[in-house]
């Protein structure tokens, strides 16, 4: 069982540059969401999906753009790469967002813009 | 708005002792809280997730307790090892009452654990 599988793992960006994260998952699950980890920040949401062709903002999307085509995929965009989006990404997914549902977390991808 | 705060930042605890790790939050209207580990390299586990109307939460050697009214949370580790070494997470997610899910989840920013054989 792969879980929640990110690619790539590791990216240099160039400002200015774009790229595509793509995250994968196999429990069947609705929901999905991308976090970003900074050092003393906690993670911090960036956007989620509830269900195929779904997605909203979360705590900090400027920036980012997202899209679930389908249901066990949910894509990160960045399309002008800042200095300030260098950081680790992660996804995570859901069964429920209403029940007591815990997340199930990818590997993160390590981006760094230069 | 919701924070989540854990002391100490980092922890180093000799082998077999038992060790505390510590969570406060600050709205204590809370629909659950979930302990996470997180490797080095790695995404996060969930270990533990206990309700609003629990007390606590056990798997194996962890314990979890809540203490909504006072806005606390602890994550017990008996008989530590060294593969407990890790940076150990709490989340807090919002009451139900207006359907908040994991998407309104507040992180902490982690313990580092270093068991020292």
């Amino acid at each position: 069982n792969a879980g929640v599988t990110q690619t790539p793992k590791f990216r240099v960006l160039k400002t200015g540059q774009s790229m595509t994260l793509l995250c994968a998952q196999d429990m069947n699950h609705e929901y999905m969401y991308w976090y970003r980890q900074d050092p003393g920040m906690g993670l911090r949401l960036i956007h989620y999906s509830v269900g195929e062709g779904t997605t909203a903002k979360g705590e900090v999307p400027d920036g980012y753009n997202v899209s679930r085509l389908k249901k066990q995929n949910f894509l990160l965009g960045l399309e002008s790469a800042a200095p300030s989006q260098t950081s680790v990404y992660f996804c995570a997914s859901s069964y429920s967002s209403r029940q007591a549902s815990p997340l199930h977390f990818g590997n993160g991808t390590r981006l760094t813009v230069t | 708005k919701q924070e989540v705060t854990q002391i100490p930042a980092a922890l180093s605890v000799p082998e077999g002792e038992n060790l505390v790790l510590n969570c406060s939050f600050t709205d204590s209207a809370i629909y659950n809280l979930q302990w996470f580990r997180q490797d080095p390299g790695k995404g996060l586990t969930s270990l533990l997730l206990i309700q609003s109307s629990q007390r606590e939460q056990t798997s194996g050697r962890l314990n979890a307790s809540l203490d909504k009214s006072s806005g606390r949370s602890t994550l017990y580790i008996a008989a530590s090892q060294p593969g407990d070494s890790a940076t150990y997470l709490c989340a807090v997610r919002p009451s139900n009452r207006s359907n908040f899910g994991n998407e309104k989840l507040t992180f902490g920013t982690g313990t580092r654990l270093t068991i020292i054989p």
